[in-house]
């Protein structure tokens, strides 16, 4: 069936430090790819998503790229904030699931001053 | 901008209670879903539905049951509280048509603890 991976964490970082996190996919189908972020006490809510390949998804100074010769949509920014501090999680969803999403574990990002 | 509202955000139970964790949307959204989120487990889909009175069986139902009574609102019911149902519920809503492209939105999630 279908599955996420994504790098496992905690992942700490000094602020203004470059951000990898890394995510690779199996799919039966053509799947949409998302990045959600969850932040302290909150709920979910989605940083950026990318419906074929090779697009790019953009969010709050995050990018990732649907590659699908390498199933991978890893997750960079360039230069992180202590506000960046939360929990990432990658996901898909593939055609024919309703909807349904399939997440990775998700990572601890912590971002130090 | 969307909302997803949860009736409670944390939640103390016995052993054996019936518990209700309500959900409402107001985006007029056909699909919403529910999921319990663990520490290093991620989040496990229990339940999900795509219309009113429709219910479908996500990976781990085994102890819930769920009701769309209405489209705004969907429920998730643990007939009988066990300890291993302490964990984080997350509820979450999406329009339909665009298939896998389409965004789901969360609510802020029930910290639920069973003793």
């Amino acid at each position: 069936g279908d599955s996420v991976t994504q790098m496992e964490g905690p992942v700490t970082l000094s602020e203004e430090a470059f951000l990898t996190i890394n995510c690779t996919y199996t799919a039966t189908g053509y799947p949409s790819l998302f990045w959600y972020v969850q932040y302290p006490g909150e709920g979910l809510q989605l940083l950026l998503k990318a419906t074929k390949a090779d697009d790019k998804g953009s969010n709050k100074g995050f990018e990732a790229t649907y590659r699908k010769e390498t199933t991978s949509f890893h997750l960079e920014k360039g230069s992180v904030q202590v506000s960046d501090s939360a929990v990432y999680f990658c996901a898909l969803s593939d055609w024919g699931s309703q909807g349904n999403l399939i997440f990775g574990k998700g990572t601890k990002l912590s971002v130090k001053p | 901008d969307v909302k997803v509202t949860q009736s409670s955000r944390y939640l103390v139970k016995r052993t054996g209670e019936k518990v209700f964790l309500e959900c409402v949307q107001d985006m007029d959204h056909e699909n919403m879903f529910w999921y319990r989120q663990d520490p290093g487990l991620g989040l496990r889909l229990i339940y999900f539905s795509y219309d009113v009175k429709m219910k479908e069986k996500g990976d781990i139902p085994e102890g819930y049951s769920v009701s769309r009574e209405k489209k705004e609102r969907f429920s998730l019911i643990l007939e009988s509280a066990s300890t291993n149902q302490t964990s984080m519920y997350l509820c979450a809503s999406s329009t339909t048509g665009a298939g896998a492209g389409n965004t789901q939105y969360f609510g802020p999630g029930t910290r639920l603890t069973v003793l």
